[in-house]
């Protein structure tokens, strides 16, 4: 697939369970991101990675989320101990590194909705 | 820290007629601004990339400006059809490492046939 691929696209979680989102950027993509979307809100950047490196986690709202990326290209976005608070949907976006003049256009995923039951 | 506002919230318009979405930034350092649209239960399509260096940019019907200075942008849709039925969301890319995206709350567009 040419696009941003995620999976699952629908989670329903009972509060306590961790899960884990995945996400398959564009073949090639150095740069991945990691977005929260609450309902009717706009969406809110929780973690960046250049390659495998985590270089931003500053959005991440509790230590109960965790982001890894570990050979550079898929990446995992783990939440434990799930709260009801959590459900939205994790959007997963992401992007070429190019010199002085590029663009950063990100691309976007379809998104996972997680409701916390 | 950098603040979008989209207005307005939620427009209907009846097909055919020219509107203006509105976005507004509180810090005028910015890489980039983009204009996406989310279809329900779906993923964002970016419609218009502006370069913090550019004016303005066109896409088909579509055209989005920017002023950085005044920290505004407009996104104008010509001859809205039903199909343009959606959310749109304006975001800012700050300077910076790591090139994050700062969301607007997004308009609602409904397009009437």
């Amino acid at each position: 697939g040419a696009g941003v691929s995620q999976s699952p696209r629908y989670k329903v979680a009972k509060r306590g369970q961790d899960v884990a989102l995945r996400c398959d950027p564009i073949s090639g993509h150095v740069s991945l991101f990691w977005y929260q979307q609450a309902l009717g809100q706009g969406p809110e950047f929780l973690t960046y990675f250049q390659n495998e490196a985590q270089l931003d986690k500053s959005g991440l709202p509790s230590d109960r989320f965790f982001a890894e990326r570990p050979e550079g290209s898929v990446s995992t976005l783990k939440i434990q101990r799930t709260q009801q608070e959590d459900s939205a949907v994790y959007l997963c976006a992401s992007s070429l590194v190019v010199g002085t003049g590029g663009s950063y256009e990100q691309y976007f995923g379809p998104g996972t909705r997680l409701t916390v039951t | 820290k950098q603040e979008v506002t989209q207005i307005p919230a939620a427009l209907s318009v009846p097909e055919g007629e020219n509107l203006v979405l509105n976005c507004s930034f509180t810090d005028s350092a910015i890489y980039n601004l983009q204009w996406f649209r989310q279809d329900p239960g779906k993923g964002l399509t970016s419609l218009l990339l502006i370069q913090s260096s550019q004016r303005e940019q066109t896409s088909g019907r579509l055209n989005a400006s920017l002023d950085k200075s005044s920290g505004r942008s407009t996104l104008y849709i010509a001859a809205s059809q039903p199909g343009d039925s959606a959310t749109y969301l304006c975001a800012v890319m700050g300077g910076g490492a790591t090139n994050k995206l700062i969301f607007g709350t997004g308009t609602l567009l409904a397009v009437q046939p």
